[in-house]
């Protein structure tokens, strides 16, 4: 069973369009997280809900927008692709007791 | 603002030898994490080991161990007997507790076993 899973895995498409990414997470964790991994194998926290709730926003621009549903998905919208846009965008979620983050397996995002 | 400093860009040793890998920040706050990830070629994120700030003794997992000096702000992995499935990028991670709970990412260290 899968963790924390990502779609798509990989995202290739053109400047401009709009497109997501969905997460979804089975281990009954109440925090999510979206971090943002950059060329330079960087990784940045973007945002974090608790329990549906948007706890971080991390200086992020406004064409990106998180969405929970419930407390075991979070999804990021994009919209009007950039260039920069491309990363690897990485899906979290965090376990209390030990507040380990455990991390889906990334979907890389070209814009081209 | 907490800052994670990773000062080896790239590391290299041959199987079977001992490395460590460095790691220092800054924080102001008395109340933290510290983890060592691991991200393979696959580019998996994957746990290594974690340390609380308020717990003196340093942590251990199998071959994986820390040095925490807290008062030098220093968190060094060692990893021992290296083995080639070792071979991967590390990232020093900082998370505080107290207001927002997220992680801090050192630039990472690229470590290759050779055999």
């Amino acid at each position: 069973d899968t963790a924390v899973s990502q779609t798509p895995k990989y995202l290739v498409t053109q400047m401009g369009n709009d497109k997501s990414i969905k997460c979804e997470q089975n281990l009954g964790h109440d925090t999510m997280y979206w971090y943002k991994q950059d060329s330079k194998k960087f990784l940045k926290i973007m945002f974090s809900y608790n329990n549906k709730e948007l706890i971080i926003n991390e200086t992020v621009p406004n064409r990106f927008s998180p969405k929970s549903p419930d407390k075991a998905h979070l999804n990021l919208h994009i919209n009007s692709l950039e260039l920069g846009d491309s990363a690897v965008y990485f899906c979290a979620s965090r376990h209390p007791p030990g507040n380990e983050q455990f991390f889906g397996p990334g979907t890389r995002l070209t814009v081209l | 603002a907490q800052t994670v400093t990773q000062s080896q860009p790239e590391m290299s040793v041959q199987e079977a030898e001992t490395v460590t890998l460095s790691c220092t920040y800054d924080t102001s706050e008395s109340n933290y994490y510290l983890f060592w990830y691991k991200q393979p070629p696959s580019r998996q994120m994957i746990l290594v080991i974690r340390q609380e700030a308020y717990k003196q003794q340093n942590a251990t997992e199998n071959r994986f161990s820390v040095n925490f000096q807290k008062a030098a702000k220093s968190f060094s992995l060692k990893i021992s007997d290296s083995q080639l499935g070792d071979t991967a990028m590390y990232f020093c991670a900082f998370m505080k507790l107290q207001g927002a709970q997220k992680l801090v990412f050192g630039q990472g260290t690229r470590l290759t076993i050779n055999p």
